[in-house]
């Protein structure tokens, strides 16, 4: 099956810093990715996802790009904020019925 | 507001004893999913189903069941069977049909055990 790997597992920033977590993915045929932010007691939510017929999508200050080649795809976060710490998640998917989830990271934005 | 209800937040478990968690949404979604979250570990995927009355086993689906009588629930039993059953569990949901789409989850429920 498909294993996805998340680094790094925690990083620390100074506000208004950029934030930048990668994940690589095994399988080929993988063709769409959401990043998920989970902050403590509550359930992941979707930030951002990217399907595999496009290289680079952003939204506001959160960019994901994603590169088929050599399968990886990173989460970039720019001007971070307090409220952006969190840990987040990577996926993958090949049906889009399984996913299969990173190890996630905690980010730490210091004021 | 359209989402999904997990309860109870908090649950304890005692020795020999079956738990269930209830998993409720109100999206209209056609799959909905089960995944256990421990330290470091990411999210496992337990069990999923794509329709009311059918489900399929995950990668760590040994001492859990569920049931799909309704499509807006999906409850999940945490068996005698399963040894180490403290963990973070969450349910989601997905839309099927319109090419890849997120899965929404819930806020989770935290089982620990007596």
């Amino acid at each position: 099956g498909e294993n996805v790997e998340q680094h790094p597992s925690t990083l620390s920033v100074q506000e208004g810093d950029s934030a930048v977590i990668k994940c690589t993915y095994s399988d080929s045929a993988s063709n769409y990715f959401p990043w998920y932010k989970q902050e403590l007691g509550k359930g992941p939510q979707l930030i951002i996802d990217i399907r595999s017929n496009v290289g680079e999508k952003k939204d506001q200050r959160i960019a994901v790009t994603l590169n088929k080649t050599a399968k990886h795809f990173s989460l970039h976060i720019t001007e971070t904020q307090p409220e952006d710490s969190a840990v987040y998640f990577c996926a993958a998917s090949i049906t889009g019925n399984q996913f299969y989830f990173g190890t996630g990271t905690s980010l730490t934005v210091i004021p | 507001d359209g989402g999904i209800t997990q309860s109870p937040k908090y649950l304890f478990r005692k020795e020999g004893q079956n738990v269930t968690l209830s998993c409720e949404q109100n999206l209209n979604h056609d799959a909905m999913y089960w995944y256990r979250q421990d330290p470091g570990q990411g999210l496992r995927l337990i069990y999923y189903s794509q329709i009311v009355n059918d489900f399929q086993k995950g990668d760590i689906a040994e001492g859990y069941s569920v049931s799909r009588e309704k499509k807006e629930s999906f409850p999940l039993t945490v068996t005698s069977a399963q040894k180490n059953p403290t963990a973070f569990y969450l349910c989601a949901s997905r839309q099927l049909g319109q090419g890849n789409q997120p899965q929404h989850f819930g806020d989770g429920t935290r089982l620990s055990i007596l």
